[in-house]
């Protein structure tokens, strides 16, 4: 199985900070690769798609790259609502689907 | 708008079973695969089955195989997971998601607690 590997496992920053989660395949998995954000007691949510594809509805400010075994989503300008906990999600060599662990976001 | 609607989780002694339902509405529900995912309390996102279309493909995730059955009624836009044999590790939320892979729309989740 192809593992997911996100780091950090949690992250502060302050409002309007570019912030970076990166997330690592154990073997390369092209751009098959989604990213999630979940609100505290909330739903998850899809955020992009093949590494760099902003799902509809998702603002600007989030962005994907990579592809491979490396990628990383960033947020350009981070803002209150942002507090999440953000999965990545291999779908390459499914199954099985792997997420990553998590990073949790906060503002600090 | 798309809309995924749990039912049927609850309370269930180790060894049990319970049949989870997701009424999908919204979009045209045959032409799409449909999957479930669950977390654990306080855990991260873990992917449990998904199902074809037509519903002759299926897949899980090994922890579950042989206990867990999903299965899907296009005719009734429904998606369910027969759980066999649970065990306290399998409590969590259970979520069902649109799509093969990446999973656009997500149910609001259903609890399921094994626990004697």
């Amino acid at each position: 199985d192809i593992q997911m590997t996100q780091s950090p496992s949690s992250l502060s920053a302050s409002v309007g900070d570019r912030v970076t989660i990166t997330c690592r395949a154990s073997q390369g998995i092209g751009n098959d690769l989604a990213w999630y954000q979940q609100k505290p007691g909330k739903v998850p949510k899809l955020l992009l798609y093949a590494a760099s594809i902003l799902q509809s509805g998702v603002p600007s400010r989030f962005s994907g790259s990579g592809s491979g075994t490396d990628f990383t989503l960033t947020v350009s300008s981070l803002q209150p609502e942002d507090v999440a906990t953000y999965y990545c999600q291999n779908y390459n060599s499914a199954p099985p689907i792997t997420f990553g662990q998590g990073t949790r976001l906060e503002i600090k | 708008e798309g809309q995924l609607v749990e039912s049927g989780g609850g309370l269930v002694q180790p060894g049990g079973s319970l049949r989870l339902s997701c009424a999908a509405s919204g979009f045209t529900f045959r032409y799409y695969w449909m999957s479930w995912v669950r977390q654990a309390p306080g855990k991260g996102l873990e992917w449990v089955a998904n199902i074809h279309e037509d519903g002759n493909e299926k897949h899980y995730v090994d922890s579950v195989k042989g206990r867990f059955t999903i299965s899907r009624d296009n005719a009734k836009n429904s998606l369910y997971l027969q759980m066999d044999s649970l065990r306290p590790e399998d409590t969590a939320v259970y979520y069902c998601g649109r799509g093969k892979g990446r999973l656009d729309y997500w149910g609001q989740g259903t609890l399921v607690t094994v626990s004697s």
